[in-house]
């Protein structure tokens, strides 16, 4: 079955510097990610989202890069600052077909920003 | 605030109660959905809701729970003999019509049960 997991549980950067954050998939089908943003006690945030017909997304410092061939994906940050201090997830719907919006979530890796 | 709202934001109930929590969704969005989420895990889909009808059930979500969004505004879900087990944060999204993977979250409810 499909599933979506992380390399790391936690992750710690200094101020300034850009973090990786990598998520493994198993499921070929897949054609759409998702990495959210899940700070202490808040709900999570979407980030950025990419589609298998692309390699990579850029946003606003963050960038979202998607390797097909080992189904990998990671999110970068660049100039990480304290308030990007959360749990990151990527998530991903559990069919190519599925059109309800039901996401599956990996474990998460949690971040650390040291001033 | 025009956010997604859960109330209340914590809940401590004593094992075999029932519960029940609100979400009232942005106002635009017509899709609802409940998950949980455990301490160092990622949220898991428990069911959504296309305007008032619910249209996915996980497994997850055994006959003690029960959801509802009479109106296709504010959902409620409801858990009926707590078990300590059920002891998670709740968590509503809602997402826009034509972007049902772009989810808003709530801040979520903290249950325990004793």
């Amino acid at each position: 079955g499909e599933s979506v997991g992380l390399h790391l549980p936690t992750l710690s950067v200094q101020e300034g510097d850009n973090s990786i954050i990598n998520c493994a998939y198993s499921n070929s089908a897949s054609d759409y990610f998702i990495w959210y943003k899940q700070e202490s006690g808040k709900g999570p945030q979407f980030i950025i989202d990419i589609r298998s017909n692309m390699d990579k997304r850029q946003g606003q410092r963050v960038t979202v890069l998607l390797n097909k061939t080992v189904k990998h994906l990671s999110l970068q940050i660049a100039a990480t600052q304290p308030g990007d201090s959360a749990v990151y997830f990527c998530a991903e719907p559990p069919g190519a077909d599925n059109q309800g919006g039901k996401l599956i979530f990996g474990q998460g890796t949690e971040l650390s920003v040291k001033p | 605030d025009t956010g997604v709202s859960q109330d209340p934001r914590h809940k401590i109930t004593k094992r075999g109660q029932n519960v029940t929590f609100r979400c009232d969704p942005i106002s635009e969005h017509n899709r609802l959905y409940w998950y949980r989420q455990t301490l160092g895990q990622g949220p898991e889909f428990l069911t959504y809701f296309q305007n008032e009808a619910q249209l996915e059930k996980s497994r997850l979500l055994s006959d003690r729970f029960s959801a509802e969004r009479p109106k296709g505004s504010f959902s409620t879900l409801e858990i009926q003999r707590t078990e300590q087990g059920d002891s998670a944060m709740y968590l509503c999204a809602s997402s826009p019509r034509m972007m049902a993977y772009e989810q808003y979250f709530g801040p979520g409810t903290r249950l325990t049960v004793t």
